[in-house]
Order: structure tokens, then C-alpha cells, then sequence
């Protein structure tokens, strides 16, 4: 079982909907991020938090905006998507983002934007 | 420019057949750490293994073992004896920093174990 718990498992929304996914760690990690994972691209970091504060914004498109209130949640709110944007969304955490650990990574939610 | 590439689009073996994945990476600092990640069909990534840059010394860990060669960039990933179980897509990484903002991920390799 995974430390790492992402809710929805599977999204299919609008363009002109709001939705959140969001992301959960039990392991007492103080890093946490998020990854796109299209068919058509390799894997991308698109945010990093690190003791709850943004540290990486990879270029994200405005749509996509990231809340970390505490150590152990992340979010990742959606609105106003494109077709395109569909792909699974990865959370990960690590121990320490400074110690370049190994990160564990949740199953992802797989979003489709119709 | 820091990149990994996997060449294996897709590979499919017969259970018990060796396997090896090939990744191979550019990047021109020094210090760098290298990643295998594998992803089953349920969709998380699980780590496999992280290599710095000055450890060249192979690894072997049950039926995985993986090949670090400076000289050719590249590190490589052999399953032995492959199981059905071992179907997946692997992804070799590469983190060119101590504090793990600048990762980058190859396009993955398909492996397929055939019973």
C-alpha cells in the first residue's frame, strides 16, 4: 500500500468546469510535487513545495494552480482546461527536497477534459 | 542540455528470458544523481534504485541489476529470469541538483512478460 494517496483515482470534466484533485501523504515528508504524465510526453514536474512553501513552477499554465496548507495534503485545482491537459496527474513526496532523496510517488489521477 | 533518452519504445520478452533496458543521459554538471522508476499497470511510480555520479560500482539486487558507465553515459537496467510480473513501463531519471528541483524523466519503456 502506498504512503502517497491521490483522490480521484479517474476525472472527467469540462472545459469550463472546477475540480480539484488532491493528494495525500502518511510518511512525514516534507516535499511534495506534482507530475504530468501525457502520452505524448515524458514525465513533467510541473510544482515542488517544500515545507509547505512553492519552490518550482515549471512554466505551469495559469489553469493549473497548486495549495499546500500543510505538509501532508497538496492539492491541485483545475479550471477553464483544455482537451490537451488530459493525462494522469502524479503526486510524489520525498524526506527532504534538499537531500535529492528518492520520491514516492501516489497511483495518480487519470483526467480526461472533454 | 539535460536529457535521458530511452530508445526502447517497447519490448516484449518470453517469461524467464534476460531483458536489459537501455537509458543513456546528457547533462554537463558534474554532480548528477540517476533514477529507475518503475510504473505498473496501477499507475504509481515505484523507485528501484538512485545512483550518484561518483558511484560507478554495478548494483545487483535479486533479479534487477543495473549498469553505470560514465564513459558512455549511460545506465542501464537488466532484469534476469523475467517474471510476468516484471511488465511495466520503466522510466530512467535524471536530478542534476542537490535540492530536486531540476528532474527530468525519459519517455519510458514498455516491457511486456509473455507467459
Amino acid at each position: 500500500e502506498t504512503g502517497v494517496t491521490q483522490t480521484p483515482r479517474h476525472l472527467v470534466m469540462g472545459m469550463t468546469n472546477k475540480k480539484s484533485l488532491k493528494c495525500e501523504q502518511h510518511l512525514g515528508h516534507n516535499a511534495m510535487y506534482w507530475y504530468k504524465q501525457s502520452a505524448k510526453k515524458p514525465l513533467e514536474l510541473m510544482f515542488v513545495y517544500s515545507l509547505e512553501e512553492r519552490v518550482e513552477n515549471n512554466s505551469v499554465p495559469s489553469r493549473f494552480s497548486p495549495e499546500c496548507p500543510n505538509s501532508s495534503h497538496l492539492f491541485l485545482h483545475l479550471h477553464t482546461l483544455q482537451p490537451e491537459d488530459s493525462a494522469l496527474y502524479l503526486c510524489a513526496s520525498s524526506q527532504d527536497q534538499e537531500e535529492n532523496t528518492e520520491a514516492f510517488f501516489g497511483q495518480g489521477t487519470r483526467l480526461t477534459v472533454v | 542540455a539535460q536529457k535521458v533518452t530511452q530508445a526502447q519504445t517497447e519490448i516484449s520478452v518470453v517469461e524467464k528470458e534476460d531483458v536489459t533496458l537501455d537509458c543513456v543521459y546528457e547533462t554537463r554538471d558534474t554532480t548528477y544523481y540517476l533514477f529507475w522508476y518503475k510504473q505498473p499497470p496501477s499507475g504509481e511510480l515505484v523507485f528501484l534504485i538512485r545512483r550518484n555520479s561518483f558511484d560507478e560500482q554495478n548494483e545487483i539486487s535479486g533479479r534487477y541489476s543495473w549498469n553505470f558507465q560514465k564513459s558512455t553515459s549511460s545506465f542501464n537496467f537488466t532484469i534476469t529470469a523475467s517474471q510476468v510480473v516484471d511488465s511495466a513501463v520503466y522510466f530512467c531519471a535524471l536530478s542534476w541538483d542537490n535540492y530536486g528541483q531540476n528532474f527530468v524523466f525519459g519517455p519510458g519503456t514498455r516491457l511486456s512478460v509473455l507467459p
